[in-house]
């Protein structure tokens, strides 16, 4: 696997306000994961995109994929303070499915009440 | 709680002692996955099983380091003669296995590891 890398490393918000976050990983992938940790419930998925899928929803999470620009996006809406998390992207590389994730150093987002 | 568990959920001990940390996934998950996590960064790989099978082990687990997992159900990890730079959160993830469709780790809680 590979590792993707955040960006921003940190991001403040007023609560209500729209958090984007992305993610950039440099070789094919098959499919690429979003995560949240935070101190209250530890690691989550949040969401899982393919590799020839261009954009996924769950609830107010948008996700979006593109894979010319090996670039995912995570967008965050209608924030609240439980949403204050790191958040992590594992992009997979293999076909043949669960593989160990490679984590980056993730994006810190706070929600400002 | 249907989820994975881990125990302890904290442990401090003195350098040079052992300690051994437990996972038990969920119930139908083939696999196993052990990570570690230190302060500022994202959790790293250190070995995962597929049901009794070992099947891939980090670089990162020395030969301090033994995780098994006997019954092909929960799993054990084995630090021997800890040092300060263990200290860290120990996460375990488990999964259904390639061909059953899911792609998904879902992990624990973690043990929060304090070496003294």
């Amino acid at each position: 696997s590979q590792q993707g890398e955040e960006d921003p490393q940190a991001l403040s918000i007023q609560e209500g306000e729209n958090a984007t976050m992305n993610c950039s990983y440099k070789t094919s992938i098959n499919n690429l994961q979003w995560y949240r940790q935070n101190s209250g419930r530890g690691l989550v998925h949040l969401i899982l995109i393919r590799s020839n899928e261009r954009e996924k929803h769950s609830g107010r999470l948008r996700v979006t994929l593109d894979t010319s620009k090996k670039s995912s996006s995570l967008l965050i809406t209608a924030s609240r303070a439980a949403d204050t998390a790191s958040y992590f992207c594992t992009p997979t590389q293999r076909n043949f499915g669960n593989e160990k994730l490679t984590f980056g150093t993730g994006t810190r987002l706070t929600i400002i009440p | 709680d249907t989820g994975v568990s881990q125990n302890p959920r904290h442990k401090i001990t003195k350098r040079g002692q052992n300690v051994t940390f437990r996972c038990d996934p969920i119930s139908e998950h083939n696999r196993l996955y052990w990570y570690r996590q230190t302060l500022g960064q994202g959790p790293e790989f250190l070995t995962y099983f597929q049901n009794e099978a070992q099947l891939e082990k980090s670089r990162l687990l020395s030969d301090r380091f033994s995780a098994e997992r006997p019954k092909g159900s929960f799993s054990t990890l084995e630090i021997q003669r800890t040092e300060q730079g263990d200290s860290a959160m120990y996460l375990c993830a488990s999964s259904l296995a390639p061909g059953a469709g899911a792609d998904t780790q879902y992990f624990g809680p973690g043990t929060r590891l304090t070496v003294l």
